[in-house]
């Protein structure tokens, strides 16, 4: 039972381009919503996160837009770079209890 | 503190031999995670720690499978009678028992396990 939908797969942007990658999710109870980032041969690793009060949290070069009513949040790369070239996961959570993730996207930033 | 820290790195074993893995947290986090990993998807929660009670177990986690947290320090993850669907890498992670704004688990570089 997939609780988190990411979308897409895969993404191929040019230098200095936006990528954006989408979640999903049907669980209503869901209230902490972070996005990971993974580099081969590496654990994942916070990148930014978000909570359902807010509908945007910028960190950087990185944005997360939150929508509450259509149960979507995204994540934003601004500028991306060739060292962005990771694989992106979604995850959320119902209270303080473990985190769901997504599948996955793999981001290829060429030059 | 380097992090989370899981040995080995890397784990090849014949179907149907036993195998253990070690997870060492972050020394302050209340809670430490099993999760696993397989090739193009997102890690899938097994089984989680709070100081050293057990707190949930995923039905992903069959009986063949079983984590300790002695002392809530370091936690070992078994795999009895090891099947070729068991081939994975296995995540560690480590948080703080209360989650804050920017609450987040700190994974280790996880352990690939192969089996043959």
């Amino acid at each position: 039972q997939q609780q988190v939908k990411q979308s897409p797969q895969s993404l191929i942007v040019q230098k200095g381009g936006i990528s954006i990658i989408n979640c999903a999710y049907e669980n209503t109870a869901f209230d902490y919503f972070p996005w990971y980032q993974q580099f081969p041969g590496k654990g994942p690793a916070l990148l930014i996160a978000i909570r359902p009060d807010v509908s945007e949290k910028k960190e950087g070069r990185f944005t997360i837009s939150f929508n509450k009513s259509a149960k979507q949040f995204s994540l934003h790369i601004m500028d991306s770079q060739p060292g962005d070239s990771a694989t992106y996961f979604c995850a959320a959570s119902p209270g303080n209890t473990p985190l769901v993730f997504g599948k996955g996207t793999r981001l290829s930033v060429i030059a | 503190d380097t992090g989370v820290s899981q040995d080995p790195r890397h784990k090849i074993t014949k179907r149907g031999q036993n195998v253990t893995f070690r997870c060492d947290p972050i020394s302050e986090h209340n809670r430490l995670y099993w999760y696993r990993q397989t090739l193009g998807q997102g890690p899938e929660f097994l089984t989680y720690f709070q100081n050293e009670a057990q707190l949930e177990k995923s039905r992903l986690l069959s009986d063949r499978f079983s984590a300790e947290r002695p002392k809530g320090s370091f936690s070992t993850l078994e795999i009895q009678r090891t099947e070729q669907g068991d081939s994975a890498m296995y995540l560690c992670a480590s948080s703080p028992r209360q989650r804050s704004h920017n609450y987040g688990y700190t994974f280790g570089s996880g352990t690939r396990l192969t089996v043959v």
